[in-house]
């Protein structure tokens, strides 16, 4: 089954302490990116990468960093998490295709507390 | 002014009911048009596309207005499976997905 796989779905930390979240996609897509979801602030881009070692900041990138080692996978990684960070992250991909581009696979959501 | 607007809602209908929801963007030049539908605490789905001339999903219907710089999803006979999170999303250019600008979100709820 075509999909993005996210892990783990929930996570309670601490302040300082790192973690990571994995995404991996088996559709062989060359796009994947991060994105936090705030109430009343929409889905707004961490990072995003269009390729094998290719990576680049979206809009809301401090406190985070991602690497991109394998077209599959594509981890993020808070180094020393703070309360704002708290929110539900979601990882998704795309086909780099004329036709296909925009259209977004999104993995089912890590719900992350810092306390 | 942000760069994609919609109205949060909640929209509470009756089902069968037709319902519509607006979202209106800033950038002039945006290039692409999609819904995504996001179910509660869920992930984000596409729905549709949105083509200039308006398109057409079974019951789903998306028109854009490129004058007046918004776009819009009709929803006919509205089913309670249709209660959901509708996230207008924009594209100010063509070729990539790294500038893809969300919405908030128009909430809906079916009810019987």
């Amino acid at each position: 089954e075509a999909q993005v796989t996210q892990n783990p779905r929930y996570l309670i930390t601490v302040t300082g302490k790192k973690l990571t979240v994995t995404c991996s996609q088996n559709m062989n897509h060359e796009y994947m990116s991060w994105y936090r979801q705030d109430p009343g602030l929409g889905l707004r881009q961490i990072y995003y990468s269009m390729n094998v070692e290719v990576t680049d900041k979206g809009d809301v990138p401090e406190g985070y960093k991602v690497s991109r080692k394998e077209k599959r996978n594509f981890p993020l990684i808070l180094e020393s998490p703070s309360p704002n960070q708290t929110s539900l992250y979601f990882c998704a991909s795309s086909l780099f295709s004329e036709t296909d581009y925009e259209k977004l696979f999104f993995g089912s959501g890590t719900q992350l507390s810092v306390l | 002014r942000k760069e994609v607007e919609q109205d949060p809602g909640p929209f509470n209908v009756p089902e069968g009911a037709t319902v519509a929801f607006n979202c209106t963007y800033s950038n002039s030049a945006s290039q692409s048009f999609f819904w995504y539908r996001q179910d509660c605490r869920k992930e984000p789905k596409l729905l549709m596309s949105v083509y200039s001339s308006g398109n057409e999903d079974g019951r789903f219907t998306a028109q854009l207005n490129r004058a007046s710089q918004y776009i819009s999803l009709l929803i006919r006979d509205s089913k309670l499976s249709d209660s959901a999170t509708y996230l207008c999303v924009v594209n100010p250019f063509t070729g990539t997905a790294s500038k893809l600008t969300f919405g908030t979100g128009t909430r809906l709820q079916v009810t019987l």
